[in-house]
C-alpha cells in the first residue's frame, strides 16, 4: 500500500483479555517501530525491527508485551492480560535508509 | 529532568498570525531534530528535518536548531486554519541512531 497500515482502528476490550494490533509497512521499508501515545503524553518508544537483526525490545513496559514481525513486513504487538493502564493510541512507523519515519493512523485500545 | 521538554499549551492565535514552537533538551548528543504534524485521530507526519544548528526554511515554515543553548524553534508563517494540530518535536543522536526522542507536543488552534 501507498502508507503504513495498521489495524484494528479502535479496540475496546476488557481487562484480562488480550489484544493484537498489526501493521502493515511500507512495501521496502526496512525498519519497523511501535511507539506508545497515551492522553497528554509524548510518543513512547516500544520496539524496533531492522531487517534480520535481533528486535530492540527495551522499551516495552512489561513482559506481557511482545512484538513479532514476520518475513521482515507485518509486525504484530500482542499486549497479554490487559490492565487499564494500557490504554493508549498504540502507533507504528516504518522508515527506510533516509531514516524518515512515516507512521500509520494508530490503533486506539480502551482497556475496560 | 526530561530528556526533551515541549509546552504542551494549547496555544490558540488568530488567523495570519506568526507563531513560534519551541522544545529544550538535555542531552548534547541528539544531532537530528524533527518537527512532525498530527491531526487529530491521526499519526504524526513530518514536517520538518534538520541535522545540528542552523536554520531550514520549507514554505511558510522555518526550523531553527541552537546547540549550544539546546533549543529548538518551528515558525509558522501566515499561519492558516488548517495548520490547526499537535506539533511534536523529536530528535536523535548520530548517524547510527535509530531511535527518536519525542517531546509531548504543542496543540495549536488557529482561530478564522
Amino acid at each position: 500500500g501507498a502508507g503504513v497500515s495498521q489495524s484494528p482502528s479502535n479496540k475496546v476490550t476488557e481487562k484480562g483479555k488480550d489484544v493484537e494490533l498489526r501493521c502493515d509497512p511500507i512495501s521496502g521499508h526496512t525498519a519497523l517501530y511501535w511507539y506508545r501515545q497515551s492522553l497528554g503524553q509524548g510518543l513512547e518508544f516500544l520496539i524496533y525491527f531492522q531487517g534480520n537483526s535481533a528486535p530492540d525490545k527495551s522499551g516495552l513496559p512489561s513482559d506481557r508485551f511482545s512484538a513479532e514481525r514476520t518475513g521482515g513486513s507485518v509486525s504484530t504487538l500482542t499486549i497479554q492480560r490487559t490492565q487499564q493502564e494500557d490504554s493508549a493510541v498504540y502507533l507504528c512507523a516504518s522508515s527506510s535508509s533516509t531514516g524518515e519515519l512515516f507512521f500509520g493512523e494508530g490503533s486506539r485500545l480502551t482497556v475496560l | 529532568q526530561k530528556e526533551v521538554e515541549q509546552d504542551p499549551g494549547p496555544l490558540s492565535v488568530p488567523e495570519g498570525a506568526i507563531v513560534s514552537l519551541n522544545c529544550t533538551y538535555s542531552n548534547s548528543a541528539f544531532q537530528y531534530f524533527m518537527w512532525y504534524r498530527q491531526y487529530s485521530r491521526k499519526g504524526p507526519e513530518l514536517l520538518m528535518y534538520t541535522y545540528s544548528s542552523g536554520n531550514k526554511e520549507d514554505g511558510r515554515f522555518t526550523a531553527q536548531v541552537d546547540k549550544s543553548s539546546k533549543y529548538i524553534s518551528l515558525f509558522i508563517r501566515d499561519s492558516q486554519p488548517s495548520d490547526s494540530a499537535t506539533y511534536l518535536c523529536a530528535m536523535r543522536k548520530g548517524a547510527g541512531s535509530y531511535q527518536l526522542t519525542f517531546g509531548k507536543g504543542t496543540k495549536l488552534s488557529v482561530i478564522p
